[in-house]
This record gives C-alpha cells, structure tokens and sequence, in this order.
C-alpha cells in the first residue's frame, strides 16, 4: 500500500498569501496518478488537480499542481476567501488499493 | 449535470446490517467504474469499495472485506453497498464517488453529498 504523508498539518495564512501543501509518497507514483480534492465543512469533497498538475474543469488558474516520484506539491498562487478549507491528496497508481492522505488543513490566519 | 444522490444512513446497533444505495443521473453509468468513500467524524478521506463499470469486478479495503458487499444495478442507475456486522469504527459519512473511466488509473471526478452511517448501542 502506498503510503501520503501530507505537510503541513494546518497552514495559517491571509487572504492574498501563496500557499505551498505538500504531499509525500512511500514509493513512487508512477505517471502522476496523483489527485488533489478540496473539501469545505460540511461539503464533499471536490475534484481540484488530476494527474499531479491537470486542473479539473472550472478550478480557476490559481490553483497548481506540481512533483512526480514520490514529491508533490498543490500551490494556491493568491488565497481567496473561498479557498480557506481542508486539502486531500489521492494517488490512483497502486489499484485496485486507493489511499488518500491525512490532509492539510488551510485556515485564516 | 452530473449529480449522485446517497440514501440508506442510519443509527445500527453493532452487529447490524445497512444498505446504502446511490442514485446517479448525467451520465452514462455503466460505462464508469463507482465506489465508495467514508469519513469518520473529524478524520479524513478513507477509500472503502469500488466496483467496475459492468459489475463484473469489486474491490474492498482491508477494513471492510468480508462485511461489505458492492453492487450496482445499471438498468436503474443505482449503486449500492450492504454493510453486515457493523461496528462502532464504521461510523462516518459514506460518500458515492465517480470515477473518471474504469476502475484502473482514475481518479474520483464527481461526489455525492454524502450519508451519515452511525454504529452505537
């Protein structure tokens, strides 16, 4: 089973600040196969990155994804109030097994 | 518009039995693998079941194996999972969830709103 360790736990920042969530693999992810959600209280959670850097449909520029191996990492370049929200990591690599990580939680600072 | 409506959630006593359903529309069904995901109170995202496009293949976490059963009936666009001997750590929110193609090198592209499932005496 492949192993997310997502980093760091809760990220404090302002609105306008860059955030930087990583999220770390115990073996390689191989072709990408890494996706990033957003949930929000009380919300399931939403499709945000696909294939570690393909941004899904309607998720505006902002959002970025980016690594390979077992290195990635989502960018928020400018938070917006609405981004402040809980973030998962997911690799689809090691099917039929799929793992999630522990998340990152983005709140105000 | 693709939507998946869950249904099923309950308060069970342990060792009880419950059976979630999840109504899609939007989309072609059978040409999609479905699964489930649950979140306990406060926790994260844990992969539970999932299922391919035509039924013929399931797949279980540890956790669950030999206690859920995944099925779907695509002639009703209805996915479902029977939940028996259930314990107090299967408490969450079950959420139905999309995948992008079939079940092998896809990704989760469409969720449900999620059912609550609590096990308690």
């Amino acid at each position: 089973e492949i192993v997310l360790t997502q980093s760091p736990g809760t990220l404090s920042l302002s609105p306008g600040e860059r955030a930087t969530l990583s999220c770390r693999a115990s073996q390689s992810v191989s072709s990408s196969y890494l996706a990033w959600y957003q949930q929000k209280p009380g919300q399931a959670p939403r499709l945000l990155i696909y294939g570690a850097s393909s941004r899904a449909t309607g998720i505006p520029d902002r959002f970025s994804g980016s690594g390979s191996g077992t290195d990635f990492t989502l960018t928020i370049s400018r938070l917006e109030p609405e981004d402040f929200a809980v973030y998962y990591c997911q690799q689809y690599d090691n099917s039929p097994e799929l793992t999630f990580g522990g998340g990152t939680k983005v709140e105000i600072k | 518009e693709v939507q998946l409506l869950e249904s099923g959630g309950g308060l069970v006593q342990p060792g009880g039995s419950l059976r979630l359903s999840c109504a899609v529309s939007g989309f072609t069904f059978s040409s999609y693998a479905m699964s489930w995901v649950r979140q306990a109170p406060g926790k994260g995202l844990e992969w539970v079941s999932g299922i391919s496009g035509s039924g013929s293949s399931t797949y279980y976490a540890d956790s669950v194996k030999g206690r859920f059963t995944i099925s779907r009936d695509n002639s009703k666009n209805t996915l479902y999972m029977q939940m028996n001997s259930l314990r107090a750590e299967d408490t969450a929110v079950y959420y139905c969830a999309k995948k992008s193609g079939g079940w092998y090198y896809t990704y989760f592209d469409y969720w449900g709103q999620g059912t609550l499932v609590s096990v308690s005496s």
